[in-house]
Parts: C-alpha cells; structure tokens; sequence
C-alpha cells in the first residue's frame, strides 16, 4: 500500500494559470518531499519540507505542511508548458529506516 | 559523475526468461534503493541497501526477486522466470544520510524499462 495520495489524479491548465495538487497521508513523518516526472524519465527532487515547518518556497514552487491534517499542497505558479509531468509526494512512514514512500502522482498538464 | 545510471534502459525478454538490471549509484551515495512503477502508479518501494546491506528486502514482490550490492558500489536486480505482470518500469535511486534520518532527497536513475512478452 502506498503512503501519500495525490490529488487530483490528473489536472488540465492554460500556460499561466497556477497549478494546486494535493497529498495526503496517513502514518507521522519527519518530512515531506515532492518530486517530478517526466514522462517515461526517472523522478527528480524538487523541495522538502519538515514537519516542523508550514510553508515553503522555491522559485514559482510554493508547499503547506499541514501536520494536524495530514496533508500537504504543491502550488506552481505562473505555469508554463515544460512544467507537464507528474507530481509525486514522499514521505517517509517506515520506523527505523529512511524509505520515501510515494503516492500515485498527480499527472499535469499545461496548454501553451 | 553525472547522477545515478541504470543499464540497460530498455529489456524485451520472453516469459520465463531471468533479467538482471544493473545500478551505479551517485559514488559517495551509501544508500541505494530499488523500485518498480506501473503505467498511471507511482514508485513501489522493492528493496534497500546501506553500503553492502541489504537492510529491507520483505517488500521484494516474490522470491524471483533478488537484489545484491555486493561491494557496496553498484546494484543489481534479478529478476527470474519472469511473467508478464513482471512488465514495468524498473527505478533506482541513492542518497546520503543527511543530519537528520530522513533530510536528504533521493537521486533517481532514468529506470529500465521491461517488457515481457
């Protein structure tokens, strides 16, 4: 079974527009990561967040922590056509051992 | 070293043949992970090792299923007889310990893809 639970499975935008996905878990973690996919490529790191922490920023990329709900959110902001891909939380629920756990992904697209 | 490689990118084989896969982590990376992705799922997490251990291997999917990282550089997966739900995207990724158990992200290789037919 898998930890996070991205939502929405998929999402379809004009370039510009912003872009809102959501994770879900279920067991307490330490930390949080996002990652992207592009299609038929490995996954590649974008931001962590710890659970200490409530929001982040890394460029147009903006993550909420919210550890009393279980939940965490990925906005891309301003999104342009090569930001298609998709989107996968990890988080990290083996006790013991570090493992990143990953959800379903939210598949992404963005019309130019 | 450019990031993590995999090898072969692509593997067609016939039902019932064994397949082996290879890892070379980023070369400082103690932790090496393997996954399997499915068409529309993410990564499901197969097996880890720290150096040359092998600390998690209950989520290997059968007993068909190896893995070795015998000097504590590069991986292999071994997959035998295979069968075509074996069909997937094969992931591997490193990382460093960071200060805290789990500060550190994953490096991901570009997978090897297997199809059986």
């Amino acid at each position: 079974s898998q930890q996070g639970e991205e939502d929405p499975q998929a999402l379809s935008i004009q370039e510009g527009e912003n872009a809102t996905m959501n994770c879900s878990y279920k067991t307490s973690i330490n930390n949080l990561q996002w990652y992207r996919q592009n299609s038929g490529r490995g996954l590649v790191h974008l931001i962590l967040i710890r659970s200490n922490e409530r929001e982040k920023h890394s460029g147009r990329l903006r993550v909420t922590l919210d550890t009393s709900k279980k939940s965490s959110s990925l906005l891309i902001t301003a999104s342009r056509a090569a930001d298609t891909a998709s989107y996968f939380c990890a988080t990290d629920p083996f006790r013991g051992s570090y493992i990143p756990t990953f959800g379903r992904g939210t598949s992404l697209i963005v019309h130019p | 070293d450019t990031g993590v490689s995999q090898d072969p990118r692509h593997k067609i084989t016939k039902r019932g043949q064994n397949v082996t896969f290879r890892c070379d982590p980023i070369s400082e990376h103690n932790r090496l992970y393997w996954y399997r992705q499915t068409l529309g799922q993410g990564p499901e997490f197969l097996t880890y090792f720290q150096n040359e251990a092998q600390l998690e291997k209950s989520r290997l999917l059968s007993d068909r299923f190896s893995a070795e990282r015998p000097k504590g550089s590069f991986s292999t997966l071994e997959i035998q007889r295979t069968e075509q739900g074996d069909s997937a995207m094969y992931l591997c990724a490193s990382t460093i310990p960071g200060g805290k158990r789990s500060d550190t992200e994953a490096f991901f290789g570009q997978g090897t893809r297997l199809t059986v037919v």
